[in-house]
C-alpha cells in the first residue's frame, strides 16, 4: 500500500499561472482533506471532501477550488496563482468524518509562486 | 473557532534522557479527540498518539506518553529515552465531532548526542 500520495513534489509558478496538485489514497477512506503548512505555523485546512461528491470549504478557502474525482482522488487547484499561495500543501484523508478517526497524510508538495 | 496553543517554539533534549512538548486548547466541548503528530524532516506527518477526552487513563505507545488534564485543557507529550531519530517538529491538534482538525503551531525538538 501505497497510503496517501501526492504530485508533483515541488513546483514553481508565476504569479497568475494556474496549476492542479494531485492526490490518492489507496486505503479506501471515504474522507479527504487539502491543507498548507507556512513558515511557523500549523497546518491550515482549505477544503475537505466527507465523502465522495461532498467538497466542502476548510479555515482558507479563498483562491483555490478542488475536485473529489472518485472515492481515491482529490485534487486542488489554483487557478491564478499569486505569492502567498507559496506554502507547502499536504493531503490527507480518514475512514471516516469522525472526530476520532486519525488522518493519514501525503509526502507533501512544495509550492512557489514567482 | 477552537485553538491550540504550543507554548513552546523549540527545545532540545540529551539523547536517553526524557523530554516533555506542551499544548493547551481551548474549547466549550466536553467529547473531543487530542493528538500529536510528529514532522520529521521528512516533512511527512506522523500520528504518534492519541487521547479521547472521555478516557481518564492517559494514553501510551511505546516511549511517548501523554499527561491529559482535562479541566486544565492541557495535553502534554512525554518523550522518554530520546533518540536521534526523534529530532521533528511535533504538532499538537484538536478535534471534536463536527469540526475539522485544529493544530498548534507546533515545537521543533532537537536531540543532542
Amino acid at each position: 500500500n501505497a497510503g496517501v500520495t501526492q504530485t508533483p513534489k515541488f513546483q514553481v509558478l508565476k504569479t497568475g499561472q494556474s496549476m492542479t496538485l494531485q492526490c490518492a489514497q489507496d486505503m479506501n477512506h471515504n474522507s479527504m482533506y487539502w491543507y498548507r503548512q507556512d513558515p511557523g505555523m500549523g497546518l491550515r485546512l482549505i477544503y475537505y471532501s466527507a465523502s465522495e461528491g461532498t467538497t466542502d470549504k476548510g479555515e482558507v478557502p479563498n483562491g483555490y477550488n478542488v475536485s473529489r474525482l472518485n472515492k481515491r482522488e482529490f485534487s486542488l487547484r489554483l487557478e491564478s496563482a499569486a505569492p502567498s499561495q507559496t506554502s507547502v500543501y499536504f493531503c490527507a484523508s480518514s475512514e471516516a468524518p469522525g472526530r476520532q478517526e486519525t488522518q493519514y497524510f501525503g509526502p507533501g508538495t512544495r509550492l512557489l509562486v514567482l | 473557532a477552537q485553538t491550540v496553543t504550543q507554548s513552546q517554539p523549540e527545545m532540545s533534549v540529551q539523547e536517553a534522557e526524557t523530554v516533555t512538548l506542551s499544548c493547551t486548547y481551548d474549547t466549550s466541548e466536553s467529547d473531543y479527540y487530542l493528538f500529536w503528530y510528529k514532522q520529521p524532516p521528512s516533512r511527512q506527518m506522523i500520528l504518534v498518539i492519541r487521547q479521547e477526552a472521555y478516557k481518564q487513563q492517559n494514553a501510551t505507545e511505546n516511549r511517548f506518553s501523554v499527561n491529559f488534564q482535562k479541566a486544565a485543557k492541557s495535553f502534554s507529550l512525554k518523550i522518554s529515552d530520546s533518540q536521534l531519530g526523534d529530532a521533528a517538529m511535533y504538532f499538537c491538534a484538536y478535534r471534536s465531532f463536527g469540526d475539522q482538525l485544529t493544530f498548534g503551531k507546533g515545537t521543533k525538538l532537537s536531540v543532542i548526542p
